[in-house]
């Protein structure tokens, strides 16, 4: 079955910290992992995304390592602040012809206290 | 502004009426993708469409529940008979065609409250 496993389920990091977020997948077809951040009351939003070619990519503080023999993937937040506590969503992508799905990991619930 | 945008952003419906969620996509994105989002939890594949067609809706309820995306307009998710259990966030993404379909962006969802 298609699954992204997403740990933890919530997380509290202190200001200036770093946060770490960990997916895990088990299907080798998917060629394409988002990252999604999503403030309450709003609607997901694209942050960073990676393919599997590559074994990590910065966006500024945010820092996707990919390990492809493994099948896990994790974001890293450097510096995290305050205005970062929102709830994050890995993904990973896979298609079928003209048809591409996302599969969801449930979430991790990030606090960054002051 | 060229997002993806949904009306109304709150609904509120009695049992057995009709809901009807809109969704424009962002400009030159002709894709679209509806989910539902229940509290606490991650989001739901619903149906993914493209103008005129139903590319895949395995993500939909057997009853009640019906998605167009018209050649003209907005795409629309249309509930049936409305149940408590209906009540959710709904959220619009949209896409490029395949193959640069590798990124969807979101609207800012759709509020369903049933009483």
């Amino acid at each position: 079955q298609q699954q992204v496993k997403q740990s933890p389920q919530s997380l509290i990091v202190q200001k200036g910290g770093i946060s770490i977020i960990n997916c895990a997948y088990e299907n080798t077809a998917f060629d394409y992992f988002p990252w999604y951040q999503q403030f309450p009351g709003k609607g997901p939003a694209l942050l960073i995304a990676i393919r599997p070619d590559v074994s990590e990519k910065k966006e500024g503080r945010f820092t996707i390592s990919f390990n492809k023999s493994a099948k896990q993937f994790s974001l890293h937040i450097m510096d995290s602040q305050p205005g970062d506590s929102a709830t994050y969503f890995c993904a990973a992508s896979i298609h079928a012809g003209n048809n591409r799905k996302l599969i969801w990991g449930l979430g991790t619930s990030l606090a960054v206290n002051p | 502004n060229a997002g993806v945008m949904q009306n109304p952003r709150h609904l509120v419906r009695r049992r057995g009426q009709e809901a009807r969620l809109r969704c424009s996509p962002m400009k030159g994105h002709s894709h679209v993708y509806w989910y539902r989002q229940l509290p606490e939890e991650g989001l739901k594949f619903m149906v993914y469409l493209q103008k005129e067609n139903i590319i895949d809706e395995s993500g939909m309820p057997k009853e009640r529940f019906s998605a167009e995306f018209p050649k003209e307009g907005p795409s629309i998710l249309r509930i049936q008979q409305v149940v408590r259990g209906d009540s959710a966030a709904y959220f619009c993404a949209s896409s490029l065609p395949p193959p640069e379909n590798y990124e969807q962006y979101f609207g800012p969802g759709t509020r369903l409250t049933v009483t």
